[in-house]
């Protein structure tokens, strides 16, 4: 399996509301990245997870929770967003911090209403 | 931290022709330079990279080079075909250190049949 999967495909929540984004991979990988994509941007850099413990925090505001269960997943707890967080949340994984390639999921098109 | 510049952010070509993106990068720390191609609404994928002892890749129709004294580096597709319209995306990190990747901010390639 060579494939980082994520959902959901798509979700709308409200300012309100508790969500949470998931991701897996089965390749072994101990790296996870958690990255945000708005239209016609770059991916940002958002969280980082190296054998499954936050090395990197690009002071993303607490209304993202990242936690990384075990090895294989990666959630992304979503609580109180605003509108400008609507955005495509991808995220990614490669073999450790300290190997290159980084694959993508596809991806979670949020909007927040 | 680490910034990437990315020229052009569009560019039409003809069918058959060459195209070249170019990116600078700040970070003399940088080692590893991949290139991402994003097609509409799809995760970005790998489509060639470079490492900071290497001058120049080539993949097929793809080539990369990298000048580390100038802190630049291009991507070079000959031969361009419709299927190669996507936006693609440069990118620098520190593979020793957290691989926290910075990409540039993009350029829509065209080619038009």
């Amino acid at each position: 399996d060579t494939e980082v999967t994520q959902t959901p495909k798509h979700l709308v929540m409200g300012m309100t509301n508790k969500k949470s984004l998931k991701c897996e991979q089965h390749m072994g990988h101990r790296a996870m990245y958690w990255y945000k994509q708005k239209a016609k941007k770059p991916p940002e850099l958002m969280f980082v997870y190296s054998y499954e413990k936050l090395s990197i925090n690009e002071s993303v505001p607490s209304r993202f929770s990242p936690e990384c269960p075990n090895s294989s997943l990666l959630n992304l707890h979503l609580h109180a967003l605003q509108p400008e967080d609507s955005a495509l949340y991808l995220c990614a994984s490669s073999q450790t911090t300290g190997t290159y390639e980084q694959y993508f999921g596809p991806g979670t098109r949020l909007t927040v209403t | 931290g680490e910034n990437v510049e990315q020229h052009p952010s569009t560019l039409s070509v003809q069918e058959g022709d060459s195209a070249v993106i170019k990116c600078t990068y700040s970070d003399s720390a940088s080692n590893y330079f991949p290139w991402y191609k994003q097609e509409l609404g799809k995760r970005p994928q790998l489509i060639i990279d470079i490492r900071s002892n290497v001058g120049e890749k080539k993949d097929q129709r793809i080539a990369v080079t990298l000048n580390k004294t100038a802190k630049h580096f291009s991507l070079h597709i000959t031969e361009t075909q419709p299927e190669d319209s996507a936006v693609y995306f440069c990118a620098a990190s520190r593979q020793y250190n957290n691989n926290d990747m910075r990409f540039g901010a993009g350029t829509r390639l065209t080619v038009k049949p």
